[in-house]
């Protein structure tokens, strides 16, 4: 039981690139989201899902797009990234009975140069 | 989107020291409060849940009260250890999604 997973651990991309990040869980949970962190700032909610084939935005979901084909994976995607998108990512996930508990990922750690 | 503020930044204090932090937020369309250890190099652990006004929760030297009508919560460490050290975020939640605070960064220096 892996729990929740991310690929990759780090990244350092050029503004303009683009790039998908990808979040794995294997509890069958129904919630997935996707968070940033930036230092002084707690985690802000870029998009989220309630359930395969279903997104919906966050608090900050300009330059990002998600995808939900399959119920274990979300997927996050920068089109053309921008120096003001290098932050830690983390994915979590939940059951959809509330109360929800969230169990995150380790994180992904992106720079844009 | 919630205001959630969580208090103090950061608090250093020595073993053995009891502590406590608090989180406000609006009171309105809340679901739950959700709190979190973050350690350093790891990912956010959840701690406790509470939905009720009055809810009190315990794990060990670690407690919490929630109360929903003013819109706060406050975390207490009876005799904090080196290893308590971390940030302690609080989320309330709504039906779909959590809205969490920056955070509490507990030092307990040995």
């Amino acid at each position: 039981n892996a729990g929740v997973t991310q690929t990759p651990k780090f990244r350092v991309l050029k503004t303009g690139q683009s790039m998908t990040l990808l979040c794995a869980q294997d509890m069958n949970h129904e919630y997935m989201y996707w968070y940033r962190q930036d230092p002084g700032m707690g985690l802000r909610l870029i998009h989220y899902s309630v359930g395969e084939g279903t997104t919906a935005k966050g608090e900050v979901p300009d330059g990002y797009n998600v995808s939900r084909l399959k119920k274990q994976n979300f997927l996050l995607g920068l089109e053309s990234a921008a120096p003001s998108q290098t932050s830690v990512y983390f994915c979590a996930s939940s059951y959809s009975g509330q109360p929800r508990k969230q169990f995150f990922g380790p994180g992904t750690r992106l720079t844009v140069l | 989107i919630l205001n959630v503020e969580q208090s103090p930044q950061s608090l250093h204090v020595q073993e053995g020291d009891s502590t406590n932090f608090t989180c406000s937020f609006p009171s309105s369309n809340f679901y739950a409060l959700h709190w979190y250890r973050w350690e350093t190099a790891k990912s956010p652990e959840a701690l406790f849940v509470m939905t009720l006004n009055g809810d009190e929760k315990k794990k060990g030297r670690i407690s919490a009260t929630l109360n929903t009508k003013e819109g706060y919560s406050y975390l207490y460490i009876k005799g904090s250890q080196p290893e308590d050290s971390a940030t302690y975020l609080c989320a309330p939640a709504d039906f779909n999604k959590f809205y969490f605070g920056s955070g509490t960064k507990l030092n307990v220096k040995p």
